[in-house]
């Protein structure tokens, strides 16, 4: 079945890195726009970055940007979030999700769209 | 930023009633494109999000037809036409339509009375 499995959150001090990862299986993870979202605890949801399906084109939220690079790699279905100079507020469950919908017929994939598959989340927690 | 506001931000509902959660956009969400990319979420106590509906009125595979999106413009709403016990959760609303800025609504925690 279609699924992801995000994996290497942990406690980091404030300025460390962590790279996350994110699983794909049970699809053409190549045809497909790819983003990662984040929750900090007991708040909302908020977008971080979106790579498209080749990896060519990426976008982030300017809470991160500078900081974070998101990165795929196709031949092994997996996506990727390096977080550098890491801060207190980055303290969250880190999502990867698919984006795009299928109909009856069709799939499709893009930003616009919205995330239609979601990981079970990796949790992030920032802190001296 | 786009920013989208739901109402109410807490929702107490009875077990088979209905019930209903409005989002409203501060821009219009009509793409150039001419599609409207609203999307409804829902997330049970511990579990990740998951899409209900996209671009405002259509479900996803395996959601229950009790569940239904409308609205146009700036302002959308999400039903629930009787609410049961597996409903309890948050929902979100989501705009796609001024991507790659992409914002959620606040949420609105669905509770039984």
């Amino acid at each position: 079945q279609v699924q992801l499995v995000e994996s290497g959150g942990g406690l980091v001090k404030p300025g460390g890195s962590l790279r996350l990862s994110c699983a794909a299986s049970g699809f053409t993870f190549s045809d497909y726009y790819m983003s990662w979202i984040r929750q900090a605890p007991g708040k909302g949801l908020e977008w971080v970055s979106y790579i498209s399906s080749s990896g060519s084109t990426i976008y982030y939220a300017d809470s991160v940007k500078g900081r974070f690079t998101i990165s795929r790699d196709n031949a092994k279905n997996s996506l990727y979030l390096q977080m550098n100079s890491l801060r207190a507020e980055d303290t969250a469950v880190y999502y990867c999700a698919r984006e795009g919908y299928c109909s009856s017929t069709s799939c499709y994939s893009g930003p616009p769209y919205g995330m239609d598959v979601w990981g079970q989340g990796t949790t992030v927690t920032v802190s001296s | 930023d786009v920013v989208m506001t739901q109402s109410p931000l807490s929702l107490p509902v009875t077990l088979g009633q209905p019930a209903s959660i409005s989002c409203r956009s501060s821009q219009s969400l009509v793409h150039s494109d001419g599609n409207t990319y609203l999307n409804w979420f829902q997330q049970r106590p511990g579990q990740s999000p998951r899409r209900l509906i996209y671009k405002v009125s259509n479900r996803d595979s395996g959601v229950p037809d009790r569940f239904s999106g409308s609205g146009s413009g700036t302002d959308f709403t999400l039903k629930i036409s009787r609410v049961e016990a597996e409903d309890v959760g948050v929902y979100y609303c989501m705009q796609g339509t001024h991507w790659p800025d992409v914002t959620f609504g606040q949420g609105t925690k669905v509770e039984i009375k």
